[in-house]
């Protein structure tokens, strides 16, 4: 079945270094792609997606591509930030009717001032 | 906007008891899903409603989870009778489209 592998964590950084948070998937299908954050006690959170192969999705600085052939949806951001701190998960969906959310484990971010 | 709202966020009950956890999805979104998240790993998804009727329950272990959606809004996710590896948060999410889910805050379940 369709799946998705996440670099293990957690990853500690300084402020204003270079995040990279790898994610590969396993589908049969065209997927939609998609990177969720989850503060600290607070629900998930929809970061970016991306739809189709090539496409790029970006929000409060943070970037992934959809690269369908390495079949990869890598996270990263240029400066990261104490507020960035979270566990950041990727995760796809099969693109039917039904939007099902296949995730990853999680990465741990910390970032330290 | 008000978000996806749960109740309650903590709950300590002893194996082989029940519980209950409510969810009320943003108004308006039609599909409704319940998730389990256990400590170290991804959302996993148990059940998803599509106005008052089930979508997906395969990965819903029926022997002891049922879940209801009340007139197409409100939901109930029940365990009877839990046990020690029920012990997870359990994630309510709601959609308008099928790209987007909104997520709410989550009922952290432990059994003791």
């Amino acid at each position: 079945g369709d799946s998705v592998t996440q670099m293990e964590g957690p990853v500690t950084l300084s402020e204003e270094a270079f995040l990279t948070i790898n994610c590969t998937y396993t589908a049969t299908g065209y997927p939609s792609l998609f990177w969720y954050v989850q503060y600290p006690g607070e629900g998930l959170q929809l970061l970016l997606k991306a739809t189709k192969a090539d496409d790029k999705g970006s929000n409060k600085g943070f970037e992934a591509t959809y690269r369908k052939e390495t079949t990869s949806f890598h996270l990263e951001k240029g400066s990261v930030q104490v507020s960035d701190s979270a566990v950041y998960f990727c995760a796809l969906s099969d693109g039917g009717s039904q939007g099902n959310l296949i995730f990853g484990k999680g990465t741990k971010l910390s970032v330290k001032p | 906007e008000a978000g996806v709202a749960q109740s309650p966020r903590y709950k300590i009950i002893e194996k082989r008891q029940s519980v209950a956890f409510w969810c009320n999805p943003i108004s308006g979104h039609a599909t409704l899903y319940w998730y389990q998240q256990i400590l170290g790993q991804g959302p996993k998804l148990l059940i998803q409603f599509q106005n008052n009727g089930v979508v997906d329950d395969s990965q819903l272990p029926k022997d002891r989870f049922s879940a209801e959606r009340l007139k197409g809004v409100d939901s109930t996710l029940k365990i009877q009778p839990a046990k020690l590896e029920d012990s997870a948060v359990y994630l309510c999410a709601s959609s308008l489209t099928t790209y987007e889910q909104y997520f709410g805050p989550g009922t952290r379940l432990t059994v003791t």
